[in-house]
């Protein structure tokens, strides 16, 4: 079974430029979550799709962050534009019912 | 006060050896629980889920205590390739709210 699928896998960009995540979660799995994981710290939920409707994103940075799932299928999340503090993992994950699987992430560099 | 609390270790024991971790949450509310592993520069991956009753898969326990508000690990025999950083996972199903531990690391030295 293919697993979570995310590109790039690796992306470095300068303070003020805007970059964007693509995910394609694990078929069948209604439930996608995107994660920002600094160095040192364990994964921060910043937005749970249910299909295509927003489950939570209390702690998306709404001011520069956005996300869809279109379709209530593959997602994308952007930075616009990005500050230097954003330097970090960002993984996707999908579940079906508990377990969550995630992708290998995108890690990004702002300059 | 963090809402998910795990000592960050690193926790550096010898193989052969029980380890165990203790994870604190603030939010009584909290209904699943889980612990994570993930590896160096790769992604979490499900360990165990923690029910009421605590659960065994071989060499690794879980055990929840709500009325103290924690979640514990135990790894008995330990091997070389359990070393690895180990996630705290709490959701607070009413509110669909997940939050992860900042994770404990574990070095298994020979």
């Amino acid at each position: 079974e293919a697993g979570v699928a995310q590109s790039p896998r690796y992306k470095i960009i300068e303070k003020r430029q805007s970059v964007a995540f693509w995910c394609n979660p694990i078929s069948g799995h209604a439930t996608l979550y995107w994660y920002q994981q600094i160095l040192g710290q364990g994964p921060k939920l910043l937005i749970q799709f249910q299909n295509n409707g927003v489950v939570d994103d209390s702690q998306l940075p709404k001011d520069r962050f956005s996300a869809e799932r279109l379709k209530g299928v593959d997602s994308t999340l952007k930075i616009q534009p990005a500050k230097l503090e954003d330097s970090a993992v960002y993984l996707c994950a999908s579940s079906l019912v508990e377990e969550q699987f995630f992708g290998p992430g995108t890690r990004l560099t702002v300059l | 006060r963090k809402e998910v609390e795990q000592d960050p270790g690193p926790f550096n024991v010898p193989e052969g050896a029980t380890v165990a971790f203790n994870c604190t949450y603030s939010n009584s509310a909290s209904q699943s629980f889980f612990w994570y592993r993930q590896d160096c520069r790769k992604e979490p991956k499900l360990l165990m889920s923690v029910y009421s009753s605590g659960n065994e898969d071989g060499r690794f326990t879980a055990q929840l205590n709500r009325a103290s508000q924690y979640i514990s690990l135990l790894i008995r025999d330990s091997k070389l390739s359990d070393s690895a950083t180990y996630l705290c996972v709490v959701e607070y199903s009413s509110a669909s709210k997940i939050i992860f531990g900042s994770g404990t690391r574990l070095s298994i030295r020979p």
